[in-house]
C-alpha cells in the first residue's frame, strides 16, 4: 500500500517569495507522483506529474517539483508567489502495476499569499 | 470538448430525502471515482468503477450507492439524506492504463438540513 504525507497543513508566503510545499511518500513499487491544486468551490486541477525519466518536472503556472527517490520526496516549488496561487494543494501517489492502482492523496496544504 | 461534468453544483435538501448526484464524462475514460471532501479537509475515496457494470467501495465507508450502466455516466445516490452527509462530493475519471492521472469535475456541495 502507498501513502502520502504533506508537511504543514497551512503555509503563508509573501507575494514574490518562494513557495515550497513538502510531500513525502511511501510505495512498494516505483511510484507515479502528482500535484493537484484546488481553488475554492472547485474540483482538483493537475499541476504536474512524475512518471518516469527526468526527475525535475515542470508544470503549469510556474510550478515545478523534483522526485528524489533517496528521500522519498516530491516537493513542490515556485520561485515567486503570486496572489492567484492562494489555494489548496494536494500531493498524490499511485503504484503502477499493483492491484487497483488507485491514487492516494495527502491531507493537503492551504497556501495563503500575503501582499 | 472532452470534460467531466457534475450536477447540481449546489444542493440544499431536508433530512430523509432521496438524492442523486450526477457525474458524466466525455473523456472516453473507463475508470471513474467518487470522493467525499469536507471543507478544508483531505479527499476520501468512497466509490470507484473500472467500467460498465463494475462498482467497488472505496477506502471510506459511505451510505451512498453508485451505478455504472453507461461508460460516461456514474451517478451517486443517497436513499435517505442526513445532516452527516453534508459535504462536497467530487467525481473523477481516468484511463485504464498509463499513469492513472485523474481528471476532476467541479464538485457538488451538498447541505442536508
Amino acid at each position: 500500500a502507498q501513502s502520502v504525507t504533506q508537511l504543514g497543513s497551512h503555509v503563508s508566503v509573501s507575494e514574490g517569495a518562494l513557495v515550497l510545499l513538502r510531500c513525502n511518500y511511501s510505495s512498494s513499487v516505483p511510484p507515479y507522483l502528482f500535484w493537484y491544486v484546488q481553488y475554492p468551490n472547485q474540483g482538483l486541477q493537475l499541476l504536474l506529474k512524475y512518471t518516469t525519466g527526468a526527475t525535475l518536472v515542470k508544470g503549469i503556472n510556474g510550478f515545478e517539483a523534483e522526485f528524489k527517490k533517496s528521500e522519498t520526496s516530491f516537493h513542490l516549488t515556485k520561485p515567486s508567489a503570486h496572489m492567484s496561487d492562494a489555494a489548496e494543494y494536494f500531493c498524490a501517489v499511485s503504484a503502477p502495476g499493483t492491484a487497483g492502482n488507485k491514487l492516494t492523496f495527502g491531507g493537503g496544504t492551504r497556501v495563503l499569499v500575503k501582499p | 470538448e472532452a470534460d467531466i461534468y457534475q450536477t447540481p453544483r449546489y444542493l440544499v435538501i431536508g433530512t430523509g430525502k432521496k438524492i442523486t448526484l450526477e457525474c458524466s464524462q466525455t473523456m472516453g475514460h473507463d475508470k471513474m471515482y467518487w470522493y467525499q471532501q469536507d471543507p478544508g479537509m483531505e479527499l476520501h475515496l468512497i466509490h470507484y468503477s473500472y467500467g460498465v457494470n463494475s462498482t467497488e467501495k472505496g477506502d471510506l465507508s459511505s451510505e451512498s450507492t453508485v451505478s455504472r450502466i453507461r461508460t460516461e455516466h456514474f451517478p451517486l445516490t443517497l436513499e435517505s439524506a442526513r445532516p452527516s452527509h453534508t459535504s462536497q462530493y467530487l467525481c473523477a475519471s481516468s484511463k485504464s492504463s498509463g499513469s492513472n492521472e485523474q481528471f476532476f469535475g467541479p464538485g457538488t456541495r451538498l447541505t442536508v438540513l
